[in-house]
């Protein structure tokens, strides 16, 4: 399709396990988001990729997240020993290089439960 | 650093009401003001926004000036429907670097016929 793509769209997980999201943004944006979207909260911001240059991981709540970037295209959210708090709807948004619209375009998310 | 409050909901009204969604926000410098909407069982997506203050962006009837000395970019639309029941985001983009967007924690607006 034409959208952002992201996968799984649900994930329940134990406590402690490891879990990977991905996210397939349009093609020819080359810029990449990710932010999570907890129960009440409002969209925090994770991490950014903007084409070759290196990611702003500001937004990583603890050494337990990281994310990767493959070939500019897509990109995979990795949590380790994961934890009941990291439980959220995790948004995925791109947006075409150099177009300060501010426009993102997001996937669906993928919701992710640790019991 | 920079922030952005919206009112909180839920906003319940009936249709064909008045709608208002406040929002204010802390920047350094000037930034871009954004509504983001999320659909039930669709991601988020732009609703409107505007770039420099005085600038009212517009669609799907909604409106919202960017008003500087208030720091506040309020939504507004004159005649709701059932079809508008969402959630709606204020967003601001940073001056510095590229488009990252600091969203406030969303209002979800439900629309009874």
């Amino acid at each position: 399709g034409a959208g952002v793509s992201q996968s799984p769209s649900n994930k329940v997980t134990e406590k402690g396990k490891d879990v990977e999201l991905r996210c397939d943004p349009i093609s020819g944006h080359t810029a990449l988001y990710w932010y999570r979207q907890s129960l009440g909260q409002g969209l925090e911001f994770l991490i950014y990729f903007q084409g070759n240059s290196a990611p702003d991981k500001s937004g990583l709540p603890s050494d337990r997240f990281s994310a990767e970037r493959t070939g500019g295209s897509v990109s995979t959210l990795t949590i380790q020993r994961t934890q009941q708090e990291d439980s959220a709807v995790y948004l995925c948004a791109s947006s075409p290089l150099r177009v300060n619209t501010g426009e993102l375009f997001f996937g669906e998310g993928s919701r992710l439960t640790v019991l | 650093g920079n922030s952005v409050t919206q009112m909180e909901g839920p906003v319940t009204l009936s249709e064909e009401a008045f709608l208002t969604i406040n929002c204010t926000y802390t920047a350094t410098g000037y930034p871009s003001l954004f509504w983001y909407v999320q659909y039930p069982g669709e991601g988020l997506q732009l609703l409107l926004k505007a770039t420099k203050a005085d600038d009212k962006g517009s669609n799907k009837g909604f409106e919202a000036t960017y008003r500087k000395e208030t720091t506040s970019f309020h939504l507004e639309k004159g005649s709701v429907q059932v079809s508008d029941s969402a959630v709606y985001f204020c967003a601001l983009s940073e001056v510095q670097g590229a488009q990252k967007l600091v969203f406030g924690q969303g209002t979800r607006l439900t629309i009874n016929p």
